[in-house]
């Protein structure tokens, strides 16, 4: 089974450009997440995606972040203009629920630095 | 809000001596509980979770961790350290599973491992 795959793995931009990533999850997984890592902490969700809808985005800063989840499987999320404070690792993540059976996969995240 | 708390940001110990990394949680329900181990530069990787099952739950790379209601513990651990577990590790819960569908992880803030030669 393919994993998560997210690309770019780095990205290195000056404050207030504009950067995107781009995430496809597991075949056959309608949920895809985008979580926040900021060096030295937990990953922090972002948005959630139940096939093309949004679920959750309340922790997304919507005057710069975006996203969106075309046809329900591939995912972009949007940074515009970025702060010194968007430097972090945006980790993609696609999830099933099977009974009592949770599945959580991840993708090797993107890093971003903002200069 | 449901919350993780991993007790100790960074734990040190010599190659092949205990591993125990903590976790606690606050949750009205039993929650389903992950331990997670991220690599430098790479995306986390299951190691183990918990969801209602056997309350000592067995990993990869002879992890184990057992969950404990009465305590709302659920820690990592390992016999013997060895060299290539020097990593981060993330306890991760889903709040509330008896709700239909899918919901996010919430993570701690990690715990790193170093492992002494």
């Amino acid at each position: 089974e393919a994993g998560v795959a997210q690309s770019p793995r780095y990205k290195i931009i000056e404050k207030r450009q504009s950067v995107a990533f781009w995430c496809n999850p597991i075949s056959g997984h309608a949920t895809l997440y985008w979580y926040q890592q900021i060096l030295g902490q937990g990953p922090k969700l972002l948005i959630q995606f139940q096939n093309n809808g949004v679920v959750d985005d309340s922790q997304l800063p919507k005057d710069r972040f975006s996203a969106e989840r075309l046809k329900g499987v591939d995912s972009t999320l949007k940074i515009q203009p970025a702060k010194l404070e968007d430097s972090a690792v945006y980790l993609c993540a696609s999830s099933f629920v099977s009974g009592e059976d949770y599945g959580y996969t991840f993708g090797s995240g993107t890093r971003l630095t903002v200069v | 809000a449901q919350s993780v708390t991993q007790l100790g940001s960074h734990v040190s110990v010599s190659e092949g001596a205990l591993v125990l990394l903590r976790c606690n949680y606050s949750s009205s329900v039993p929650p389903y509980l992950f331990w997670y181990v991220q690599y430098p530069n790479q995306g986390l990787q299951l190691l183990l979770k918990y969801t209602s099952a056997a309350t000592l739950v067995k990993g990869i790379n002879g992890f184990e961790a057992e969950f404990k209601k009465s305590e709302t513990s659920f820690h990592l651990t390992k016999p013997s350290a060895h060299m290539s577990d020097a990593a981060e590790y993330f306890c991760a819960v889903i709040p509330n599973p008896w709700n239909s569908g899918n919901t996010p992880l919430v993570f701690g803030k990690g715990t790193r491992l170093s492992v002494i030669a």
